[in-house]
């Protein structure tokens, strides 16, 4: 069985601070790893990570992943209190992408 | 544009009873999927319609079932409610139904048993 496991599963820091957020997998035939920002209800898109190695960058965010190692890590730099949030990594199950398995999530507070 | 609209946004229904969740994908989109999420957990997958069909189901008891409409909306009911049914219910639309990047949220409808 498909299994995503992150970590820490809660952690709180104060604005400024840069975070670091875990997700480990282990997935048959796997194609991607996903991460997603979850304000209130819907989870947003944040990246999709099919290479090793290479970094995806998107303002104070940035995504690596390491399928010899079998993990991924989200950084968050300078930190802010819109950051606050659950962050989700998931991977798709099947070759069509139709399900995904999801890591329990992040839960991230920043404090002013 | 819209975005994948769910509704109720909230609903509270009393054990035993039975609940009716409905979705609009994003037009253009004919892939509906369905993920429960219970508090403190990840979001986990319930059912996939692509083209009004059954493309994947998650471990979850017959008493979940979903179809999809041919404007590609779609409805997830659940009978004989139970407690642990409590949870944030997702909808997310997306054009082929692969490429989990394309994938669009709805809000959620928010579940509580009682």
């Amino acid at each position: 069985e498909d299994k995503v496991v992150q970590s820490p599963l809660s952690l709180v820091v104060h604005e400024g601070d840069t975070v670091t957020l875990n997700c480990s997998y282990e997935v048959t035939n796997f194609r991607s790893l996903l991460w997603y920002k979850q304000e209130k209800k819907a989870p947003t898109f944040l990246f999709m990570l099919t290479s090793s190695g290479i970094e995806k960058k998107s303002g104070r965010l940035s995504s690596i992943l390491d399928k010899k190692e079998l993990f991924s890590i989200l950084n968050i730099t300078a930190t802010q209190t819109g950051d606050s949030a659950i962050y989700l990594c998931a991977s798709p199950k099947e070759t069509s992408g139709s399900r995904l398995t999801f890591g329990e999530g992040t839960q991230l507070t920043v404090n002013p | 544009d819209a975005g994948v609209t769910q509704s109720p946004t909230h609903l509270i229904k009393t054990r035993g009873q039975q609940v009716t969740l409905r979705c609009s994908p994003i037009s253009g989109h004919k892939s509906v999927s369905w993920y429960q999420q219970v508090l403190g957990q990840g979001p986990q997958f319930i059912f996939q319609y692509y083209e009004k069909e059954e493309r994947g189901r998650g471990n979850f008891p017959d008493r979940f079932s979903a179809r999809q409409f041919p404007n590609y909306s779609s409805e997830l009911n659940v009978n004989a409610l139970l407690l642990g049914d409590s949870a944030l219910y997702l909808c997310a639309s997306s054009s082929t139904g692969t490429g989990p990047g394309g994938y669009t949220f709805g809000s959620g409808t928010r579940l509580t048993v009682v």
